[in-house]
């Protein structure tokens, strides 16, 4: 039961360089979120999808792109790189339904040097 | 104001002890209430729903004031494996959209 998975676990990139965290998830989830927490922030939104061809813009999208071409996989593209999003990375994904309750991938640690 | 506010702690008990956090809202509309735990450098894992008229699991009371806009969340007996950070997670508006608090940290001592 391998529920949401994300890759890689740690990351280091040099300014300007583009990477893609990778977020697949088994459980046939209808949405699906990223996060990046900060110390003394908290988990904040940086795009979200309500299915397949569907995405939207949370709290802090600048500088990341998303795309939703399947079910399973979400994945987040850093663009160019800034080490101001030196940052813990989830993904989550959930049922649609009011009470449905958020799983997390095990985070990603991206530094940005 | 923050859409979802929490007292930061760190909250020190010792083992046994009964401790409550709080946690406020500002969108009278939110719809759903959730609590959960984050273990250092670790994901957040649901902890338990909260529903309007108050639910237990165990050890772990959650209650909801939907008039004063403010969950609660309580501990009681608490031993060395409930030191985490608790979230406070409110959905509101589009049923995609949760909004984390930045935590309350316990640390249970013995």
């Amino acid at each position: 039961n391998a529920g949401v998975t994300q890759t890689p676990k740690f990351q280091v990139l040099k300014t300007g360089q583009s990477m893609t965290l990778q977020c697949a998830q088994d459980m046939n989830h209808e949405y699906m979120s990223w996060y990046r927490q900060d110390p003394g922030m908290g988990l904040r939104l940086i795009h979200y999808s309500v299915g397949a061809g569907i995405t939207d813009q949370g709290e802090v999208p600048n500088g990341y792109n998303v795309s939703r071409s399947t079910t399973e996989d979400f994945p987040l593209r850093l663009l160019s790189a800034a080490p101001s999003q030196t940052s813990v990375y989830f993904c989550a994904s959930r049922r649609q339904g009011a009470n449905q309750p958020q799983h997390f991938g095990d985070g990603t640690r991206l530094s940005i040097l | 104001r923050k859409e979802v506010e929490q007292d930061p702690g760190p909250f020190n008990v010792p083992e046994g002890a009964t401790v409550a956090f709080n946690c406020t809202y500002s969108n009278s509309a939110s719809q759903s209430f959730f609590w959960y735990r984050q273990d250092c450098r670790k994901e957040p894992k649901l902890l338990m729903s909260v529903y309007s008229s108050g639910n237990e699991d165990g050890r772990f009371t959650a209650q909801l004031n939907r008039a004063s806009q403010y969950i609660s969340l309580l501990i009681r007996d608490s031993k060395l494996s409930d030191s985490a950070t608790y979230l406070c997670v409110v959905l509101t508006g589009t049923a995609s959209k949760l909004t984390f608090g930045t935590g309350t940290r316990l640390q249970v001592t013995l």
